[in-house]
């Protein structure tokens, strides 16, 4: 079954370093998309992204985060300078018709800033 | 904006009792997603609904557009169940940010 594989699964980086996400969306989805839950909270969105752009950001995504997809196959997001409050699992998505379609999943990176 | 409320927050239940979950939201959707966190963290998602209802194995989400609510149940509720399970609307389009909004959770624990 197609699944959505995000690595790395836990990572731990000193605080003002940069890091990157990487997720690898089901391969015929148009849609992806990034999602964060600090721990002991409710799952946040993050950005959508269609047609290499962003299509919506959250008021959390600012300067410091950005998304790419580099090839065909890779989705990344980048945090510039790491912040404390960054600690968090940060969850990549993807649907194939967008809005009012299931999304699948990643198993989650798990972010660590010291 | 779209709040979330589910209920309850917090659930314990003896194996094989019927467990049900409850979502409210507050904007017009085009969807709602009922996901199942466990504890390592990977979120799954059970069930995509626009209308109606779904069954899945044990697992039945209904959805009542109107009235902006939706329910998941779970009949004949065993240890494996126990997770968190998370209610989450899709706005129609034009209604802000086009991804999925969370409700808190809500975290079942099934006793053997």
């Amino acid at each position: 079954e197609p699944e959505v594989t995000q690595t790395p699964s836990h990572q731990v980086t000193q605080m003002g370093q940069e890091v990157i996400l990487r997720c690898v969306p089901i391969s015929n989805h148009l849609y992806f998309y990034w999602y964060r839950q600090i721990l002991g909270q409710k799952v946040e969105f993050l950005v959508s992204f269609y047609n290499n752009e962003i299509s919506e950001k959250s008021e959390i995504f600012d300067d410091q985060f950005s998304v790419e997809r580099p090839d065909g196959s890779n989705f990344t997001l980048k945090i510039r300078s790491t912040k404390l409050e960054d600690s968090a699992m940060y969850f990549c998505a993807s649907s194939d018709l967008g809005l009012g379609t299931e999304a699948f999943f990643g198993q989650g990176t798990r972010l660590t800033v010291v | 904006k779209n709040e979330v409320e589910q209920s309850p927050q917090n659930l314990t239940a003896q194996e094989g009792e019927f467990i049900t979950i409850n979502c409210s939201y507050s904007v017009g959707i085009s969807a709602l997603h009922w996901l199942q966190q466990h504890p390592g963290g990977g979120i799954v998602s059970l069930f995509m609904l626009s209308s109606g209802k779904k069954k899945h194995g044990r697992l039945i989400a209904t959805i009542n557009i109107q009235e902006k609510h939706s329910s998941l149940h779970i009949t004949a509720s065993h240890p494996r169940d126990s997770a968190v399970y998370i209610c989450a609307p899709h706005p129609r389009a034009g209604g802000g940010a086009d991804g999925l909004t969370f409700g808190k959770g809500t975290h079942l624990i099934i006793q053997p």
